[in-house]
């Protein structure tokens, strides 16, 4: 069965880097998202793509973050200059379009020190 | 806003035992309803969700749910436990379809042999 795959399942990075986080959605799926989940919190979405553009954002989705598909198969999630509360971890999801389920990867940790 | 409770943080059932998890969502009108889980270190995988339609739906691993309009719940059940069931669980919902998810705060389930 075809799976969303992130990468790398684990980033440590210093805190005031620049973090990209890796995802390869689902080959037909047309919606891609990200969402994260700070360690024994709930899971929280932070954007959604569509056709190329983000269609919504939530409050902690600030200019530090942005999002990319770079070509055919990639959608990535770039931090600008992390902070200590960045630390979490971070799912991509997809899904084909409406009244369809998200399908989510395994994740990527990020360790801000 | 809408929003999703799940009122209980963390069951313990014995393997072999009956299972229900409870989900309850506050939005004026019937959202689409997924419950996924999350076993340790891993994503989040999709067990089954509600659209419309008939309200008892089947998912994957022997789980089912049912929706219930007058209490606005959603809750997941499974008739006998294996201690493979052991992680956690998540309610979500979506309001039309093709939107973000929004989760519930999720229910650590142990089991015990």
């Amino acid at each position: 069965e075809p799976e969303v795959t992130q990468t790398p399942s684990h980033q440590v990075t210093q805190m005031g880097q620049e973090v990209i986080l890796h995802c390869v959605p689902i080959s037909n799926h047309l919606y891609f998202y990200w969402y994260r989940q700070i360690l024994g919190q709930k899971v929280e979405f932070l954007v959604s793509f569509y056709n190329n553009e983000i269609s919504e954002k939530s409050e902690i989705f600030d200019d530090q973050f942005s999002v990319e598909r770079p070509d055919g198969s990639n959608f990535t999630l770039k931090i600008r200059s992390t902070k200590l509360e960045d630390s979490a971890m971070y799912f991509c999801a997809s899904n084909q379009g409406e009244n369809q389920p998200q399908h989510f990867g395994d994740g990527t940790r990020l360790s801000i020190l | 806003a809408q929003s999703v409770t799940q009122p209980d943080i963390h069951i313990t059932v014995s393997e072999g035992a009956s299972l229900e998890l409870r989900c309850n969502y506050s939005y004026g009108a019937t959202p689409y309803l997924f419950w996924y889980v999350q076993s340790p270190g891993q994503g989040l995988q999709l067990l089954l969700k509600y659209f419309s339609g008939d309200t008892l739906v089947q998912g994957i691993k022997g789980f089912e749910a049912e929706f219930k309009r007058s209490q606005s719940s959603f809750n997941l059940r499974k008739p006998s436990v294996h201690w493979s069931d052991a992680a956690e669980y998540f309610c979500a919902v979506d309001r039309f379809g093709n939107e973000k998810l929004t989760f519930g705060t999720g229910t650590r389930l142990t089991i015990i042999p």
